[in-house]
């Protein structure tokens, strides 16, 4: 596609239930990053795939959070037994080759725990 | 960790002012970048920095890298209705993937 794309828009869940959040990045791009935005804030990194590298998980806030790519595809964000706190907007961004920097973001998943 | 304070935190102007906002950051980076998000989106580039002093423009926005690599502005002239959003500063380390960002400006045209 034209650009980075995440999917489900919004999410509404149960405290205690798990999500996961997909996110397609810009063709041809090799790096994938997932952020968290909450209300008011700004980006915080959560985790970074750049090809078949071992990812950075260093933001990661806590062993319920985890993340996969296949490839230079498609990624998801899976948290389980989710909680309140987790409430964010979950951003997912793409860069190609050396420009790491340079990176391009989709729209989000706007996550509510209730 | 890294972090990043950018003020103002909001401002609200009339269309055809001037605006300028910054951020300081507790250590040095390598890289400033400027971003814009509308509501509903994703932020999107609008200006990066590589060098200490560094200064450029796109169209009507300027910004600089400062000299001691601890900080930067963005200046956004003759506003317009459409630059309304919320602006956040982000910088890189060591880790050229790493952004850190700050909280955010957000801007307010009246036209």
């Amino acid at each position: 596609g034209a650009g980075v794309s995440q999917s489900p828009s919004n999410k509404v869940t149960e405290k205690g239930k798990d999500v996961e959040l997909r996110c397609d990045p810009i063709s041809g791009h090799t790096a994938l990053y997932w952020y968290r935005q909450r209300l008011g804030q700004g980006l915080e990194f959560l985790i970074y795939f750049q090809g078949n590298s071992a990812p950075d998980k260093s933001g990661l806030p806590s062993d319920r959070f985890s993340a996969e790519r296949t490839g230079e595809s498609v990624s998801t964000l899976t948290i389980q037994r989710t909680q309140q706190e987790d409430s964010a907007v979950y951003l997912c961004a793409s860069s190609f080759g050396l420009a790491q920097n340079i990176q391009y973001f989709g729209a989000g998943t706007r996550l509510s725990v209730l | 960790g890294q972090q990043l304070n950018q003020s103002p935190q909001s401002m609200f102007i009339q269309e055809g002012e001037d605006v300028s906002m910054n951020c300081t950051s507790s250590s040095i980076f390598n890289t400033w970048l400027w971003y814009k998000q509308d509501p509903g989106e994703g932020p999107v580039l609008l200006i990066a920095l590589y060098k200490a002093g560094e200064l450029t423009s796109n169209g009507r926005l300027t910004a600089q890298f400062g000299i001691t690599r601890k900080d930067s502005f963005l200046n956004i002239s003759a506003s317009i209705p459409s630059d309304v959003g919320i602006y956040f500063c982000a910088g890189s380390g060591g880790s050229n993937y790493k952004l850190t960002f700050g909280k955010g400006t957000l801007l307010t045209v009246n036209p």
